[in-house]
């Protein structure tokens, strides 16, 4: 069976500080792809980041940055030097290739605030 | 990336009556569209997937009766809440599949009813 999880529920941090969004994951499948996205007050996703579960170098896009570790089954984000603007929920999700397409599957989410 | 609208944002109706929310692929052809619920606090959870010219698969636990969907073309796949009661009153959001097997999901819909 597939699943994700995010532990952490909800973060508060003080705008400037940096943090990380865990993301454990199972599957039984070689070939997989994971990824993050941020769903902000207004509810649309915004896609961050895709990562082929063969591709464990990890990625660094400004303050965001992304560590993958196969051998634990983890995908963590770290928001660096966070924002107000970083406020939203963050989810981690696990896509399984399947025949006729994907299935993605989502964490709980952890909601994140910063404050200023 | 690839631009996905639902229509209408949000919507409120009475108990009973029947609410159709459309998803449509504006840039790219997606032959296969899921459909979301996600409740307040909550994560997304999948109801099902549609493909283009047959019918929906629906997780289980999911009244494919009451959640109708209909995916006539390549850009477009509805889904028909019936008879609908508050208790599902949610936010539904709808992702297309590109070629590339990228997903890009909707703005949602937000549906309340009274």
């Amino acid at each position: 069976a597939q699943k994700v999880t995010q532990a952490q529920t909800e973060i508060s941090v003080v705008e400037k500080e940096d943090v990380t969004l865990d993301c454990v994951y199972e599957t039984r499948d070689t070939t997989y792809y994971l990824f993050w996205y941020k769903q902000p007050p207004s509810g649309e996703l915004v896609f961050l980041i895709r990562r082929n579960s063969f591709d464990e170098q990890n990625e660094i896009s400004g303050r965001y940055s992304w560590n993958f570790q196969k051998s634990t089954s983890s995908f963590n984000f770290t928001i660096t030097a966070s924002q107000v603007v970083d406020s939203a929920v963050y989810f981690c999700a696990l896509s399984p290739p399947e025949t006729g397409g994907f299935k993605t599957i989502f964490g709980a989410g952890t909601r994140l605030f910063v404050k200023a | 990336g690839a631009v996905v609208s639902q229509h209408p944002s949000w919507v409120i109706c009475k108990s009973g009556t029947s609410v159709k929310i459309e998803c449509r692929s504006l840039d790219f052809q997606a032959t296969t569209m899921f459909w979301y619920r996600q409740f307040p606090k909550q994560s997304l959870m999948l109801m099902a997937t549609s493909n283009e010219g047959s019918k929906a698969t629906y997780e289980q636990g999911v009244e494919k009766d009451k959640f109708l969907i209909n995916h006539a073309s390549l850009t477009l796949s509805t889904l028909t809440v019936t008879s609908a009661h508050p208790e599902d009153s949610s936010f539904y959001i709808c992702s297309g599949l590109s070629s590339y097997n990228e997903q890009f999901f909707g703005p949602g819909t937000r549906l309340t009813v009274l």
